[in-house]
């Protein structure tokens, strides 16, 4: 099946600096990515969608300026965290279709192996 | 309100037997996923459904959608250590992909 690799797998950093996190597909191109949150016990939240050519959409409530989104290419999304907070730690997981995303049919999502950020 | 409910939140049975988890959707579903991830670590494919009535198997884990398309449950026979887990449920809302709360798996040996 179609591969999803992020990186950092996991990173620390202090409070008010700013973390990048990269999402790759591998082995196919991906024009939309999906960037989800996930805290301890809980389910993934979806943070918002990353469009390759264009501006990344965001779900209610996430802060666009500080989760900074950016889909240089066909094979790669970027995640920034910006001025991180200890309340920022948490796993992120970025999600690409292999396929047409928002088509009419299935397209299976292919999720990377997550990156976990701590903000001391 | 999450628009998809799992239940149970999390379970703990005794290796060799059966278990159910459920997921119910208050609008119908056009895709049903189902998912199973280690706490920390990246998410597994499990199944997914389309169509109403429709039920698929893999191994020991049988995942079905009911003729509404409004509820889903995954049947684990014969439960062994490595089915532990998170298992997600997972509806295509327009493109993107929304979750359940999840349901935690325990299996003791």
């Amino acid at each position: 099946g179609a591969v999803v690799s992020q990186h950092p797998s996991w990173v620390i950093c202090k409070s008010g600096t700013s973390v990048k996190i990269e999402c790759r597909s591998l082995d196919f191109q991906a024009t939309t990515m999906f960037w989800y949150r996930q805290f301890p016990k809980q389910s993934l939240m979806l943070m918002a969608t990353s469009n390759e050519g264009s501006k990344a959409t965001y779900e209610q409530g996430v802060e666009k300026d500080k989760f900074l989104i950016n889909h240089a290419s066909l094979t790669l999304s970027t995640l920034t965290v910006t001025s991180a907070h200890p309340e920022d730690s948490s796993f992120y997981i970025c999600s690409a279709p292999n396929g047409l995303a928002g088509g009419p049919t299935y397209n299976e999502q292919f999720f990377g192996p997550g990156t976990r950020l701590t903000v001391l | 309100s999450q628009e998809l409910e799992q239940s149970p939140q999390s379970l703990i049975v005794q290796e060799g037997k059966n278990l159910t988890i459920n997921c119910t959707s208050s609008k119908t579903l056009y895709g049903l996923y189902w998912y199973k991830q280690k706490y920390g670590e990246g998410l597994i494919f499990l199944m997914m459904l389309q169509k109403g009535g429709e039920e698929k198997s893999h191994e020991k884990i049988t995942a079905k959608l009911d003729e509404k398309k409004q509820q889903s449950s995954l049947h684990i026979t014969a439960s062994q250590p490595s089915h532990a887990g998170i298992y997600l449920c997972g509806a295509d809302k327009g493109g993107k992909l929304i979750f359940g709360q999840g349901t935690e798996l325990s299996v003791k040996p």
